[in-house]
Parts: C-alpha cells; sequence; structure tokens
C-alpha cells in the first residue's frame, strides 16, 4: 500500500491570496485525484492530476481557481487561488491505480477569513 | 453524470446491536468499494468487490455486491465502540476509467 504525504495540514488565509498543498507519494501511482470535502459531507472531486499535461477537471471546477501540477509519477500540488470564505473546506489528494484501493493523504483543512 | 446514492445518513445504534447501510448507481458498475473515516480522519480503504453477487467478510463485516452490479451494502454485526465514523461507498463505472463517485456516507454512532 502506498503513504501519501500532503502538506499543509492545516491553514488559515487571507481572501483573496492563495495557498498551494502539496502531495507526495511513497511509490509511483498511476492516478492522482483532489478532492474536496465539507466537514460531515461526501467527498466532490475537483480533478484528476495527469502526469505531465493539464489536469481533468470535473463540472463546476476550472483551472483558473484550482491550477494543478503534476511533474511526476509521486508528486502533486493544487493551487487554491483567489480564495473566499466559501472556498473553506478540506481538500485531499489520492492515489492509486484505476482498478485498485485508492490512498488519500491526510487532508488539509482550509479556513479562510 | 454516474450518481451514488447512500442511505441512511445516519445511525445511532447501541452497542452490540447491528448495523446496515445501503448503497445504489444510477448506472452500472465496473467495481464498488468501501471506506471508513474516522472523525477528524481521512477515509481508508476496506474493501473492492468486482463481481455480479460477490460477498466479502472481514470479521464483523460483510459487504455484498449486487446482482446488477448497481447496488451494494455494507453490514456489521454486534457494533462497537471503535466501529463509528462515518462509512463510504465509491462506484467506479466502465468509462470513468479509476474515478470513484462517492455516496453522501453513513455517519455511525455507537453508543456504549
Amino acid at each position: 500500500s502506498a503513504v501519501i504525504s500532503q502538506k499543509p495540514s492545516r491553514d488559515i488565509c487571507q481572501r483573496g491570496t492563495s495557498l498551494t498543498i502539496q502531495c507526495q507519494v511513497d511509490s509511483q501511482v498511476t492516478m492522482m485525484f483532489w478532492y474536496r470535502q465539507q466537514p460531515g459531507q461526501s467527498l466532490t472531486l475537483i480533478a484528476t492530476a495527469n502526469q505531465g499535461s493539464e489536469a481533468t477537471y470535473e463540472s463546476g471546477f476550472v483551472i483558473d481557481k484550482f491550477p494543478i501540477s503534476r511533474p511526476n509519477l509521486t508528486f502533486s500540488t493544487l493551487t487554491v487561488s483567489n480564495m473566499s470564505p466559501e472556498d473553506s473546506s478540506i481538500y485531499l489528494c489520492s492515489g492509486g491505480s484505476p482498478n485498485t484501493e485508492a490512498f488519500f493523504g491526510q487532508g488539509t483543512r482550509l479556513t479562510v477569513v | 453524470g454516474q450518481q451514488v446514492m447512500q442511505i441512511p445518513q445516519y445511525q445511532h445504534v447501541q452497542e452490540g446491536e447491528d448495523f446496515t447501510t445501503y448503497c445504489n448507481s444510477s448506472t452500472t458498475l465496473s467495481n464498488i468499494q468501501w471506506y471508513k473515516q474516522r472523525p477528524g480522519g481521512h477515509p481508508v480503504f476496506l474493501i473492492q468487490l468486482v463481481k455480479s453477487g460477490e460477498v466479502k467478510k472481514q470479521k464483523r463485516l460483510t459487504f455484498q455486491f449486487g446482482e446488477a452490479k448497481k447496488n451494494s451494502s455494507l453490514h456489521i454485526t454486534a457494533t462497537q465502540t471503535t466501529d463509528v465514523g462515518t462509512y463510504f461507498c465509491a462506484g467506479r463505472g466502465g468509462t470513468s476509467y479509476g474515478k470513484l463517485t462517492f455516496g453522501q456516507g453513513t455517519i455511525l454512532t455507537v453508543h456504549p
């Protein structure tokens, strides 16, 4: 099983600023994904992070707001840009292979004030 | 797009009682997975079901995948306080290439 280290674990940010979240996997994984989760709610997929190319975004999420990088098979970043209080949430990265389990990072609890 | 509905949203049980959560997909799934998320934690993989009608057991947990591969259930026998958390099902469709669609989750509270 893979271990994903995600940081920061939490942050409080001013509106209008940007925060970059990093995920490092201890082994190569085919796929990496970014999710958003409101407390007590389900996971909503933001995008699939594609190695060496632009991420694939789900409906309602755009690259200008959530730019994603994935320079190799073990690392990815998600930036939450021009933040507003509505962006306050838990952000989770996950990794795995197409037909196997997903491993999750510990999550980043973001509060925008 | 694919939707996965999960019920109930909340379940409160006395320790020792049984617990079941159900998932239903709008489309046929290639496989379904179950995750547990403890309060303040991240989702942790429990099991994957692939075959039509498949039943798998992990100690007190029994997982089922429907014959049509559109529904699934998780049953916990004789709950313990360590079972507290949110249980999510997550389905993969035939064309989703690895993407998981999560159900809404069932928040389980176990009273000692």
